[in-house]
C-alpha cells in the first residue's frame, strides 16, 4: 500500500496563530487525499477531500476559511489551521486513496494554548 | 448512504484467547469493507479489506474477517490474542467514490 508521511508530528502554538500541516504521499501519485480530525477516544471525522489541482471539498460544518487545504501536487497536500483556538486542538490525520482503499499518515497532534 | 456499526466499544480477552470484534454495515451499493488498527498517537494501519472477491479475507498479524451479506456483517477474528494486539480497531465502509465512513472503534485489551 501507499506510504504516507505527515509533518510535523507534534505542534504547540499560541491562540491566534496559524499552523500548517503537510501530508506527503511518498510512493504513490495521489490525485485525492483526505483530511480527518480525531478527538480523544473517538473515531475519525472526515473534514475534507483534497483534489490535486482543484478546490477541496469540505464536509458539512467544517469552516473552509479556517481550515485551508492546498493540494498543489500529486504528492503533497497541506492543511493550514488559521487563527487557531484551543478548541482546534486535536489529532489531524491525512490519507491517500488507492483503488477504494485509504492509507493513512501517522497523524499530527496540535495543541493550541 | 453507507455506515458501519461496531458492537462493543471495549473488548477484553486473555492472552492466547480468541479475538472477536464485531462490525455490521449498511450500504445501498456493494460495499468495500475494511479493518484498521490504531496504536496510541499513531495513524491507522490497514489490517485487511474486502473488495468483492473472496468472502473470507486474511490480513496481517494473523487477523481475518468474513463478509456475510445475509447478516450484513464483517467481523474481525484472530485465533490467539497476543499482548501486542492491544489497540483501537476501526471498521470502515467505502463506496465507489472513495468516501470512507468509520465505526466508533473498539478498544481491545489483552490480559496476561
Amino acid at each position: 500500500g501507499a506510504v504516507v508521511s505527515q509533518h510535523p508530528s507534534w505542534v504547540i502554538c499560541k491562540s491566534g496563530t496559524s499552523v500548517k500541516i503537510e501530508c506527503r504521499s511518498l510512493d504513490f501519485q495521489a490525485t485525492t487525499m483526505f483530511w480527518y480530525r480525531q478527538f480523544p477516544k473517538q473515531s475519525l471525522m472526515l473534514m475534507a477531500t483534497s483534489n490535486e489541482g482543484s478546490k477541496a471539498t469540505y464536509e458539512q460544518g467544517v469552516e473552509k476559511d479556517k481550515f485551508l487545504i492546498n493540494h498543489a501536487s500529486l504528492t503533497l497536500s497541506t492543511l493550514t489551521v488559521t487563527s487557531a483556538h484551543p478548541e482546534d486542538s486535536s489529532f489531524y490525520i491525512c490519507s491517500v486513496a488507492d483503488s477504494w482503499t485509504q492509507y493513512f499518515g501517522p497523524g499530527t497532534r496540535l495543541l493550541v494554548l | 448512504a453507507q455506515s458501519v456499526t461496531q458492537l462493543g466499544s471495549h473488548v477484553s480477552v486473555s492472552e492466547g484467547a480468541l479475538v472477536l470484534l464485531r462490525c455490521n454495515y449498511s450500504s445501498s451499493v456493494p460495499p468495500y469493507l475494511f479493518w484498521y488498527v490504531q496504536y496510541p498517537n499513531q495513524g491507522l494501519q490497514l489490517l485487511l479489506k474486502y473488495t468483492s472477491a473472496a468472502t473470507l479475507v486474511k490480513g496481517i498479524n494473523g487477523f481475518e474477517a468474513e463478509f456475510k451479506k445475509s447478516e450484513t456483517s464483517f467481523h474481525l477474528t484472530k485465533p490467539s490474542a497476543h499482548m501486542s494486539d492491544a489497540a483501537e480497531y476501526f471498521c470502515a465502509v467505502s463506496g465507489n467514490n472513495n468516501d470512507m465512513r468509520f465505526g466508533a472503534g473498539t478498544r481491545l485489551t489483552v490480559k496476561p
